[in-house]
This record gives structure tokens, sequence and C-alpha cells, in this order.
């Protein structure tokens, strides 16, 4: 089993339904982030959590919220979603103690905002 | 404000060619540097990473890169392509300081496209 899970992992909707996405890890990680991925732009930041009572917006959060649930556990919401946040979105989780930064990935959900 | 600039949206390579991925970052401090691969359909898995010492880096396969602190460049490189390397490519830049005031906020470039002929 994946130590980072995502689901759903492909979702298509409509223009103003509310979307969850969630995210569950199995690393023992503290740090929890959501990145959305463009053509071309690259990953962009959502929010980060270093912590359950932790959490910070990234440089593209206008639109989304999250919930960290548990240590375990941190969830994407889109509470009235719009075509341009069509994008694939990365959960990812860091140790601190590693030192470097090192990011470690799940395998991504697909959403499609028609 | 840290940034990541990959000059190259598509390479095309042959297999059995070597291949260089072009990586320049902006940073204040001393960088953390990564290589991310992305396997179509896939999640992202570390290349490789610097973070000190040797500044030619090793990485999972048969990857290196090199850390040129006065070009600001994190190059990949690879000297034989095999058809399974067919990837998207992204680099990102971290930092020291303040780490442990920010946390592990990477930023990330836009990536490379890299196609394999046969």
């Amino acid at each position: 089993d994946a130590d980072v899970t995502q689901t759903p992992r492909n979702r298509i909707t409509k223009t103003g339904k509310r979307i969850m996405l969630e995210c569950s890890q199995t690393k023992g990680h503290d740090r929890m982030y959501w990145y959305r991925q463009d053509p071309g732009l690259g990953l962009r930041l959502i929010y980060y959590s270093f912590d359950v009572k932790d959490i910070n917006k990234g440089e593209i959060s206008d639109g989304y919220s999250v919930s960290r649930q548990a240590q375990a556990k941190f969830s994407l919401s889109l509470e009235s979603a719009i075509p341009n946040q069509t994008a694939l979105y990365f959960c990812a989780t860091s140790d601190p103690k590693e030192g470097t930064g090192e990011l470690f990935f799940g395998e991504g959900s697909r959403l499609t905002v028609l | 404000a840290q940034s990541v600039t990959q000059p190259d949206i598509h390479i095309t390579v042959s297999e059995g060619a070597s291949l260089e991925l072009r990586c320049n970052y902006s940073y204040g401090a001393t960088p953390y540097l990564f290589w991310y691969v992305q396997s179509p359909g896939q999640g992202l898995q570390l290349l490789l990473k610097y973070f000190s010492g040797d500044t030619l880096v090793q990485g999972i396969k048969g990857f290196e890169a090199e850390f040129k602190r006065s070009q600001s460049s994190f190059n990949l490189r690879k000297p034989s392509v095999h058809w399974s390397d067919a990837a998207e490519y992204f680099c990102a830049v971290g930092g020291a300081l303040p780490f442990k005031a920010a946390g592990n906020k990477l930023t990330f470039g836009g990536g490379t496209r890299v196609l394999v002929k046969p």
C-alpha cells in the first residue's frame, strides 16, 4: 500500500459544486501539504500544516479550504468549484526531523470542473 | 522570494544518448535543491537532492546533478537514456533558513517533459 494515499484519484464535477479531496498517510510525518499542478506552471502550494493545530495558507489558497482531522489526515475542499480549478492535485508529507525538506507525494487526484 | 526556472519545456532524446536538464534557482541563503520525476499517471518520486558537501550528487536510476553556486544552477544529467526515462522532471528549491520557522516549503519549477525516441 502507498504511504500517502489520495482519494478520489479522478473526479469530474460541475461548476458550483462542493468537492473534497482526501489524503491519508502512514509515514508518521507531522507536516502535510496540498499542491496543485498545472501544465507549464509546475507545482504550486495551496495549503500546508505543521501539525493538527497549525494550518497555513500557501501561495494560491483563494477558493480552497483545508481540514487536518488527525496527524495522518489532511483534506482539501473546494466550496464552490469553478473551471479554472481543473488541475492535478497532490498531497505530500515531510518529516521535520529529516532536515532537508524532502517531500513524499501521493499519486495525485485529477479534478475536472465543467 | 525563492524561485526556480527550468528553461526547457520539452526535450526529445534518442535512446542511449546523453541527457541534461537545466535548472536555475533564486534563493537568498543556502539552498536545498531537489530533482523529482513524474512518470505518466504517477506521483512525484525523488531522484536526488543536494543540501551540503560534494557538489556532484548521485541519485537513483543513474542520474546525477551538479550544484554550481556561482551560476545558481542545479542541472540534472544522465549519460545514457533508457526508454523508461520518458517522464516529466521537476527541479525544486527549499532552504536551511529560516527552516525551522517557515518549514519545508519547496518551490518547484515548471517542469521539463522528456521524450525518448527509439
